[in-house]
């Protein structure tokens, strides 16, 4: 809920602009990285993935970046709309049999009418 | 489908009582996964089953007890509830082929005084 929204970086921007938000990733086997999006009061809901031998995704209005080399991750989403205001959250799947994702902390998109 | 189904949705404990939190999902799927999630600290795994009859531990796993006996049951027990488990409680579950696209929960809010 509200809570969560609590100590987390946070990236304003005004509706239609675009926004960014950024990732940093700590395991280099991982072998998906994954974006999910945390409306106020409900659970996160998947947006995008990609694969570890990609460097570029894209979706309906949104695009994900992976730089390896810096263990980078990022989200594009284009003309921001109201309904796009939530916590995002970037994953690393580690692969193998466990399926196991790592979620990082958040980040807080605010879109100002 | 109802999907992924959290019971109860709040919950207030004494310190030392146990309970079980439940999660139900009707979609089939293989893999299940309990998350916390504190203001500030994204969701981090608690525990995770790949199938029935298995379970495995995640990044904070002390404190807590699972077991996958069906497919569509994996109940979160906390044996001795303390107040550092207060938390939202995210239960999800995805197919094994699509493992980065996972459903959750309404989540369980839980306060333990």
């Amino acid at each position: 809920g509200e809570s969560v929204g609590l100590h987390l970086p946070t990236l304003s921007v005004q509706e239609g602009d675009n926004s960014i938000i950024n990732c940093a990733y700590s395991n280099s086997a991982s072998d998906y990285f994954i974006w999910y999006k945390q409306e106020s009061g409900k659970g996160p809901q998947f947006i995008i993935d990609i694969r570890s031998n990609m460097d570029k995704r894209q979706g309906q209005r949104v695009t994900v970046l992976l730089n390896k080399t810096v263990k980078h991750l990022s989200l594009q989403i284009a003309a921001t709309q109201p309904g796009d205001s939530a916590v995002y959250f970037c994953a690393e799947n580690y692969g193998g049999a466990t399926n196991k994702l790592i979620f990082g902390t958040g980040t807080l998109l605010a879109v100002q009418p | 489908n109802a999907g992924v189904t959290q019971t109860p949705k709040f919950q207030v404990l004494k310190t030392g009582q146990s309970m079980t939190l439940q999660c139900a999902q009707d979609m089939n799927h293989e893999y299940m996964s309990w998350y916390r999630q504190d203001p500030g600290m994204g969701l981090r795994l608690i525990h995770y089953s790949v199938g029935a009859g298995i379970t495995d531990q995640g990044e904070v796993p002390n404190g807590y007890n699972v077991s996958r006996s069906t497919t569509e049951d994996f109940p979160l027990r906390l044996l001795s509830a303390a107040p550092s488990q207060t938390s939202v409680y995210f239960c999800a579950s995805s197919y094994r082929d699509t493992k980065n696209i996972q459903y959750f929960g309404a989540g369980t809010r839980l306060s333990v005084l």
